[in-house]
């Protein structure tokens, strides 16, 4: 069984501090990693993908990848209270355009 | 970001009933994929739609459910007879461009369907 695991929270962070937040995953031939972000009663908003081990940069949204360690993070830098959300990481398995399987989701509370 | 449109946004019906989802994914592509969030819980695949045929389906994905292509744009999601535990957002997703790569999926709205 695939599986996507996440901390289910909540984290809490004051405002400007930065939010680290961590998934595991069990399919070692996974090649594509994603981050999205939920709002309560809203659908998955794509916020960052990655393919390649390291670190990818986009605004204050950094994602980093272990593919040896089945690791993927993303980190919320100055962090504001408009980020506070469920934070779902979510995986591609190798070839074609498949499906993605989701983890539960870490709630994320920035306070001010 | 590329837009994927749903109707309607929440659906209420009475156990056995049949309900029609409807979704309308990012134009020119023909990978199309269904998933669905019971409240509090993980979003979970359902099937997957490749060139007017499933490609993939999960367990949920059982004789109760269908997803047919009517027209060229819209895709629908089909329960037969619904039951209780159907209740859920369902969400339709389409692969986007340029965004993060290829093989990025982008989330309609959700349909609410509520199984009373």
């Amino acid at each position: 069984q695939k599986e996507v695991e996440q901390n289910s929270g909540p984290l809490s962070v004051p405002e400007g501090a930065i939010a680290s937040l961590n998934c595991t995953y069990s399919d070692r031939g996974s090649q594509s990693f994603f981050w999205y972000r939920q709002y309560s009663g809203k659908s998955p908003e794509l916020i960052m993908s990655i393919y390649s081990n390291g670190d990818k940069e986009d605004g204050r949204f950094t994602a980093q990848l272990n593919k040896a360690s089945q690791y993927v993070s993303l980190l919320i830098r100055d962090s504001q209270p408009s980020d506070s959300a469920t934070y779902l990481c979510a995986v591609r398995g190798s070839g074609g355009y498949n499906k993605l399987i989701f983890g539960a989701g870490t709630r994320l509370a920035v306070h001010p | 970001e590329p837009e994927v449109t749903q109707t309607p946004s929440h659906q209420v019906t009475q156990m056995g009933q049949e309900v029609i989802l409807r979704c309308v994914p990012i134009s020119n592509h023909l990978y199309f994929y269904w998933y669905r969030q019971i409240l509090g819980q993980k979003v979970e695949f359902l099937v997957s739609f490749y060139n007017n045929e499933i490609s993939e389906k999960s367990e949920i994905f059982d004789d109760q459910f269908s997803v047919e292509r009517p027209d060229g744009s819209n895709f629908t999601l089909k329960i037969r007879s619904t039951k209780l535990e159907d209740s859920a957002m369902y969400f339709c997703a389409s692969p986007g461009l340029k965004r993060g790569g290829g093989d990025t999926q982008y989330f309609g709205p959700g349909t609410r369907l509520t199984v009373l």
